[in-house]
């Protein structure tokens, strides 16, 4: 079964540290990738995305993804953290074709220390 | 736009009992998709509708079950309730452009 790797469970960083997250999938074949934010007590908002062309998307607040097909990857960066930017960060794969199957990861927390 | 509405927001059950929740999607979405979101877990996908028929369809039970209306308004169902139901139960809606938008979800406890 196809599924979604995010490496890391939780992330400590200070403010204006920067920030990588890493996402990997298991699908060889076409995929739209995403990344997902949840605030704490707020739903589940679309960082960015990623259809084709462009394999760097950015995205919302700062944030940009990378697409690296040969790796099956598809981390998230941001140069510098902010405190608000405290939050779940999901990554998702929908295989192109499927029918609304968003395939998440377990989510990384990410705390941002002021 | 007004985003996608869920409700309740919260629902308290007990074993055995059944549970409607209730999903309206963003104007102009025809799809709609669930999704059960458990610490354990994480999220994952139960079913998807699109024009009030069911595209496709997670590994869950089939105690869990949806439908979809004519002005794409979603209602998911869960009969004899268990323990482990209890979860966040999140309605997605998208447009031909696949980018789903996320309400705030159902709390589901299950006593």
């Amino acid at each position: 079964a196809q599924s979604v790797s995010q490496h890391n469970h939780h992330v400590i960083l200070s403010e204006a540290a920067s920030l990588e997250l890493g996402c990997n999938y298991s699908y060889g074949g076409t995929v739209n990738l995403f990344w997902y934010v949840q605030y704490p007590g707020q739903h589940l908002q679309l960082l960015l995305k990623y259809f084709s062309g462009d394999p760097l998307v950015k995205g919302i607040k700062g944030f940009e993804a990378e697409f690296i097909k040969s790796k099956f990857s598809f981390n998230l960066r941001k140069p510098s953290v902010q405190w608000s930017d405290t939050a779940e960060y999901f990554c998702a794969v929908k295989i192109r074709g499927s029918q609304g199957n968003l395939i998440f990861g377990k989510g990384t927390k990410l705390s941002v220390k002021p | 736009k007004a985003g996608v509405t869920q409700t309740p927001r919260y629902l308290i059950k007990t074993r055995g009992q059944q549970v409607t929740l209730s999903c309206s999607p963003i104007s102009g979405h025809r799809s709609v998709s669930w999704y059960q979101q458990t610490p354990g877990q994480g999220l994952q996908f139960l079913f998807e509708y699109f024009s009030e028929t069911q595209r496709n369809k997670g590994n869950f039970p089939g105690r869990f079950s949806g439908r979809q209306f004519s002005n794409s308004r979603s209602e998911m169902n869960v009969s004899t309730l268990e323990l482990g139901d209890s979860a966040l139960y999140l309605c997605a809606s998208s447009s031909v452009y696949n980018e789903q938008f996320f309400g705030p979800g159902t709390r589901l406890t299950v006593l």
